[in-house]
């Protein structure tokens, strides 16, 4: 199956500091990219959706000036947490969809743990 | 987009025991997918029905699918400690939109 990666697995940082999280495809194409966060004991909520080459559409209630999402390339996303603070603390998780045609696929990394001191 | 609802919220069986989650959704979908989630890990792809499929086995896992009542199923026969997790279904008609999910534990 297609494989997703995410780096870094876990980060800490400083409050008011600004942490990059990426995301790859590693065996296929991704037009399109999804980020999603998970706080303790809940579900995964979807925060934005890009696609390659264009700007990314938040869900509502995310900040976009602060959750930046770059999908510069078919195998590359980005979220920037940008001046982080602790209740930004969560469990990010970035999933990927390719070519396929309508029933396609969305692949899930693994997810990056931040926390925010 | 649409999101899936599972049910139970929280099921506790013993091991060897066979567990069944259900997933309702809303509107018409391409395929349903289904995830599990260890306690502070990823994802991990279960299995995906597509809409013109009723059922699918994948080892001790068996998903259905009825299109009809909106609704697909997951079973998971003989189940081990192993398989103690949070499942999540996700219907798929464009984004994935997740439930609460169903928290399996398995009693060894």
């Amino acid at each position: 199956g297609a494989v997703v990666s995410q780096h870094p697995s876990w980060v800490i940082c400083k409050s008011g500091t600004s942490v990059k999280i990426e995301c790859r495809s590693l065996d296929f194409q991704a037009t399109t990219m999804f980020w999603y966060r998970q706080f303790p004991k809940q579900s995964l909520m979807l925060m934005a959706t890009s696609n390659e080459g264009s700007k990314a559409t938040y869900e509502q209630g995310v900040e976009k000036d602060k959750f930046l999402i770059n999908h510069a390339s078919l195998t590359l996303s980005t979220l920037t947490v940008t001046s982080a603070h602790p209740e930004d603390s969560s469990f990010y998780i970035c999933s990927a969809r390719g070519l396929a045609g309508v029933n396609n696929e969305q692949f899930f990394g693994p997810g990056t743990r931040l926390t925010v001191l | 987009s649409q999101q899936g609802e599972e049910d139970p919220q929280a099921l506790s069986i013993q091991e060897g025991e066979n567990a069944t989650m259900n997933c309702s959704y809303k509107t018409s979908i391409n395929n349903l997918q289904w995830y599990r989630q260890n306690s502070g890990r990823g994802l991990v792809h279960l299995i995906l029905i597509r809409s013109n499929e009723r059922e699918k086995h994948s080892g001790r896992l068996r998903v259905t699918l009825d299109t009809s009542k909106k609704s697909s199923s997951l079973l998971i026969t003989a189940s081990r400690a192993a398989d103690t997790a949070s499942y999540f279904c996700a219907p798929q008609g464009g984004k994935l939109i997740f439930g609460q999910g169903t928290e399996l534990s398995v009693k060894p």
